[in-house]
C-alpha cells in the first residue's frame, strides 16, 4: 500500500469552528508533514514528524495545532481559523528524513467563512 | 537550501518530448535535483531524482551538466494527460531536516 490518505476531502467552518484534518499511511514510514497550499500558488512546509514527534514548526500560527498519536497517524487540529486560512491542506509522508521521496495524499480543500 | 529558477509555463502538443529546465546557480555540493508533478486538487507526486549526468526511469529522464547549476527534465512523447504543475526542487535538507522547498513551478500545458 503505497498510499496517503486524508480526510475529510471538503470542509467548511465558520470561525470560531473546531475541527480536525485527520491523515494517514501504512507504509511505515517515519516521517510526516502537513503543507498548506494556496490557489496556483507550491506548497509551503508547516510542519515535520520525525517518529511522532515533531521536529519543524515553520512558525505556524497556533490557531493550527498538529498531533502525531502514533506512526501511521497525523492530525491537525484547527479552532478560530481566518478566512485566509482557506486552503488545499497536504498530508506527506517519507521513510526517513532527507532527500527520501516524499509521498503526499490528495489534500483537505478547507474553506472558513 | 537553493533557490529554482523555472519558466512560469510550457505549451506543447501530444506525441512531442518536453524539456523543462531548472536554474539552480547556488546549489550545493551536497545537494540532489528532484522533480515533482502536481495535478489540479491533487497532491504532489514524485518524479525523478538525480545528483550527476543522467537519470532515467519509466516516466522521465532527468539531465545534469558537470557544472550542476542547471538541471533539465524530459518528458518523452507526451499526452494530454501529462498537463500540470512541474516543481523542481534542490537540497540535500541539511541536518536531514525533511524541508522540501517547492519554487514556483512551470505549468505544463499540452495540446492535441
Amino acid at each position: 500500500d503505497t498510499e496517503v490518505t486524508q480526510t475529510p476531502k471538503h470542509l467548511v467552518m465558520g470561525m470560531t469552528n473546531k475541527k480536525s484534518l485527520k491523515c494517514e499511511q501504512h507504509m511505515g514510514h517515519r516521517a510526516m508533514y502537513w503543507y498548506k497550499q494556496k490557489a496556483k500558488k507550491p506548497p509551503e512546509l508547516m510542519f515535520v514528524y520525525s517518529y511522532e514527534k515533531l521536529s519543524i514548526n515553520e512558525s505556524v500560527p497556533s490557531r493550527f495545532s498538529p498531533e502525531c498519536p502514533n506512526s501511521s497517524l497525523l492530525n491537525l487540529h484547527l479552532h478560530a481559523l481566518q478566512p485566509e486560512d482557506s486552503a488545499l491542506y497536504l498530508c506527506a509522508s517519507s521513510s526517513g528524513l532527507g532527500r527520501n521521496e516524499q509521498f503526499f495524499g490528495p489534500g483537505t480543500r478547507l474553506t472558513v467563512l | 537550501l537553493a533557490k529554482t529558477t523555472q519558466p512560469i509555463s510550457m505549451d506543447s502538443y501530444e506525441g512531442q518530448e518536453v524539456n523543462i529546465t531548472c536554474s539552480h546557480n547556488n546549489i550545493d555540493t551536497n545537494d540532489y535535483i528532484t522533480w515533482y508533478q502536481q495535478f489540479p486538487s491533487q497532491g504532489p507526486r514524485f518524479i525523478i531524482q538525480g545528483y550527476k549526468t543522467k537519470v532515467t526511469n519509466e516516466v522521465a529522464s532527468l539531465f545534469i551538466p558537470a557544472d550542476r547549476k542547471s538541471s533539465t527534465l524530459s518528458l518523452p512523447r507526451v499526452s494530454l494527460s501529462d498537463t500540470a504543475v512541474y516543481y523542481c526542487l534542490v537540497g540535500d535538507n541539511p541536518g536531514n531536516t525533511g524541508k522540501l522547498i517547492f519554487g514556483q513551478g512551470t505549468t505544463l500545458q499540452v495540446k492535441p
